[in-house]
């Protein structure tokens, strides 16, 4: 079975901040990791993906993530964010084995301060 | 190419009439999910699909609800009768499983239902 944890339903940041939103999963066999983002009113796409290549994934709009295996961690930052990061963001996992399914995280509401 | 295109996009409706959704899913993509979100309960993976296959329908809330893919282009989500709690919108995701790619998902834009 395979979960996903992420820490803190709600983060604030002012603009030209870090970004650190966190990821912790569980899995039984080597994982894919995913991260999304949802703006208002649209569908989920996806920011970034680990698929066992390198560790330190970049992404999209800036954002990157490192898969670490001993902390079952998959956190995702931003160096400096922007008012148009302010969007829903979810963690999620999957493996070769279940027809692509994922299962999700429970969403983090990212809100960016001028 | 189009991405995941659902329809309607809002669909208004009075509890206890027969609600359609439709999705068609990317092109090549051999695995199709259904998901539904509020603000309640959040995203919920209601049933997917393999190769047309329905793989697991563990999600769906009860048996008013039914989805079909008759074919790998097309997928309906039923809902007979409708009631307001099933108010949500209604996402459907393709992928494509190909070894080592990591087989993410694309959404389409979703189905905002409301049940009167």
């Amino acid at each position: 079975a395979q979960s996903v944890t992420q820490l803190g339903s709600h983060v604030s940041v002012s603009e030209g901040a870090l970004v650190l939103l966190r990821c912790n999963y569980s899995s039984s066999v080597p994982p894919y990791l995913f991260w999304y983002v949802q703006y208002p009113n649209q569908g989920l796409q996806l920011l970034l993906k680990y698929t066992s290549a390198a560790t330190l994934v970049k992404g999209i709009n800036g954002f990157e993530a490192e898969f670490k295996k001993s902390e079952t961690s998959f956190h995702l930052t931003k160096p400096s964010a922007h008012m148009s990061d302010a969007a829903e963001y979810f963690c999620a996992v999957s493996d070769v084995t279940n027809a692509g399914k994922s299962t999700f995280g429970d969403g983090t509401t990212l809100t960016v301060k001028p | 190419d189009a991405g995941v295109i659902q329809s309607p996009r809002h669909e208004v409706t009075e509890m206890g009439q027969e609600v359609t959704l439709r999705c068609k899913p990317i092109s090549g993509h051999n695995s199709l999910f259904w998901y539904r979100q509020t603000m309640m309960r959040g995203l919920e993976l209601l049933i997917y699909f393999n190769n047309n296959v329905p793989i697991d329908d563990s999600g769906m809330p009860e048996d008013r609800f039914s989805a079909k893919m008759p074919n790998a282009s097309f997928s309906t989500l039923k809902i007979q009768p409708s009631e307001p709690r099933d108010s949500a919108v209604y996402f459907c995701a393709s992928s494509s499983q190909t070894s080592g790619r990591g087989n993410e998902q694309f959404f389409g834009p979703g189905t905002r239902l409301t049940v009167l």
